[in-house]
């Protein structure tokens, strides 16, 4: 696609339920990452995928965040038992290989969670 | 590790007015630097980036800014605002070292241009 697809735009999900955040990245862009944005912060670096190498995972912030990466294509990242402290921004970005810093990640327009 | 500062999360200014946005950046390594900007309802796009060579550089849009490595500064300048320039800014490094390049963020700051 000509940019960076999240689905959906806005979620609202009780606390204690799962929810699924779905990411279509640029075609041919190897490198995917996910953040989270809270309100009035900036931005959280959550996962890293980087073509078929393990992700780097670093940034997660519990058990109860996870991601999968089909190929260089399609990243859902799944919360689990989610708390109102879940409640932020998810945006996604992909890159061309090694190339981010140099064109700059493409931003998808994020998935606003809320957990009431 | 990296942390990226934005002092400012507000900043107000009249149209036609020059406005600078401040980002000092805290890292043990080389970093590359990056100004993003948010307008609202839309997702992040790169405004500018520092990789090497020159500490001045500039956007299509009139902003600038410039790689201070003693000061670890990359303040976002621009001489004359619009009310198009309304958006939020976020200021970013990412390490030289590593091939992953995540992206570290400041807290960001909300220009707010007023006719």
């Amino acid at each position: 696609g000509a940019g960076v697809s999240q689905s959906p735009s806005n979620k609202v999900t009780e606390k204690g339920k799962d929810v699924e955040l779905r990411c279509d990245p640029i075609s041919g862009h190897t490198a995917l990452y996910w953040y989270r944005q809270r309100l009035g912060q900036g931005l959280e670096f959550l996962i890293y995928f980087q073509g078929n190498s393990a992700p780097d995972k670093s940034g997660l912030p519990s058990d109860r965040f996870s991601a999968e990466r089909t190929g260089e294509s399609v990243s859902t990242l799944t919360i689990q038992r989610t708390q109102q402290e879940d409640s932020a921004v998810y945006l996604c970005a992909s890159s061309p290989p090694g190339q981010g810093e140099i064109y700059g990640y493409t931003f998808g327009s994020g998935t606003r969670l809320t957990v009431v | 590790a990296q942390s990226v500062t934005q002092l400012d999360s507000q900043v107000p200014v009249f149209e036609e007015a020059p406005v600078e946005l401040r980002c000092n950046y805290s890292s043990s390594v080389s970093v590359y630097l990056f100004w993003y900007v948010q307008y609202p309802n839309q997702g992040l796009q790169l405004l500018l980036k520092y990789l090497s060579g020159s500490t001045l550089v500039e956007s299509i849009n009139g902003f600038e800014a410039e790689f201070n490595k003693s000061q670890t500064s990359f303040h976002l300048r621009k001489p004359s605002v619009h009310i198009s320039d309304t958006a939020e800014y976020f200021c970013a490094v990412s390490r030289k070292d590593t091939g992953r390049r995540a992206l570290t963020f400041g807290s960001g700051t909300r220009l707010q241009v007023q006719p």
